[in-house]
């Protein structure tokens, strides 16, 4: 079985633009959830979504949106970007059987 | 809130030496408890986890005890190999099916031949 897939892999942007980050989780899986990894703050819970819905946000700013499609890819949206979204954002899949949650390989985003 | 505490790092030990990985947990009723390691340049992989009190993870030779008394869940490992170089997080589900992980910040570990 595929793993969780996130494309790209790495992005450089510049200041005030925006970005779209994809995730297309395991087959079968139905849940995704995102995170932020950086070096001063760890890892910390963006957002999660179960069949298209959001159950769960974490306290980042408006900027930081989402979404899941009925095939249960999901999409991550930062607008007006700034220096410090600069960070590794990782997707999850999860097994709704197990309750284990499977990673992505991250997609590393450098704002200039 | 539900917060993880992990020892901090980096930590360096030889082949073969005995590991001991400290974590704690604060959180409310019984939340599920994990182990992930992360290896330069990749995501997440699940170590192992515990759901529920007295449950003891392991795999790869890594043990875990779900030790509610004392709000613990150190990773242990016998005999390091070079191989099990990276970060290693411990991290907590609150709610029974919560999909939301609350991590530590992460221990580097560093093996040497």
């Amino acid at each position: 079985k595929a793993g969780v897939t996130q494309t790209p892999r790495y992005l450089i942007k510049t200041r005030g633009q925006q970005v779209t980050l994809s995730c297309s989780p395991i087959s079968g899986h139905r849940s995704v959830s995102w995170y932020q990894q950086t070096p001063g703050q760890g890892l910390q819970f963006l957002f999660e979504y179960f069949s298209e819905t959001q159950r769960n946000k974490g306290n980042f700013p408006g900027r930081f949106s989402g979404r899941q499609f009925s095939n249960s890819r999901s999409e991550m949206n930062v607008s007006t970007l700034e220096l410090g979204d600069s960070a590794l954002y990782l997707c999850a899949s999860r097994d709704d059987r197990s309750y284990e949650q499977y990673f992505g390989p991250g997609t590393r985003l450098t704002v200039t | 809130g539900d917060s993880v505490t992990q020892m901090e790092g980096p930590v360096t030990l030889s082949e073969e030496a005995f590991l001991t990985i400290n974590c704690t947990y604060t959180a409310t009723g019984y939340p599920s408890l994990f182990w992930y390691v992360q290896y330069p340049g990749e995501g997440l992989q699940l170590l192992l986890k515990a759901t529920k009190a007295d449950d003891k993870g392991s795999n790869k030779g890594f043990e875990a005890t779900y030790r509610k008394e004392t709000t613990s869940f150190h990773l242990e490992k016998g005999s390091v190999q070079v191989s099990d170089s990276a970060v290693y997080f411990c991290a907590l589900s609150g709610l029974k099916g919560a999909q939301k992980l609350v991590f530590g910040q992460g221990t580097r570990l560093t093996i040497n031949p």
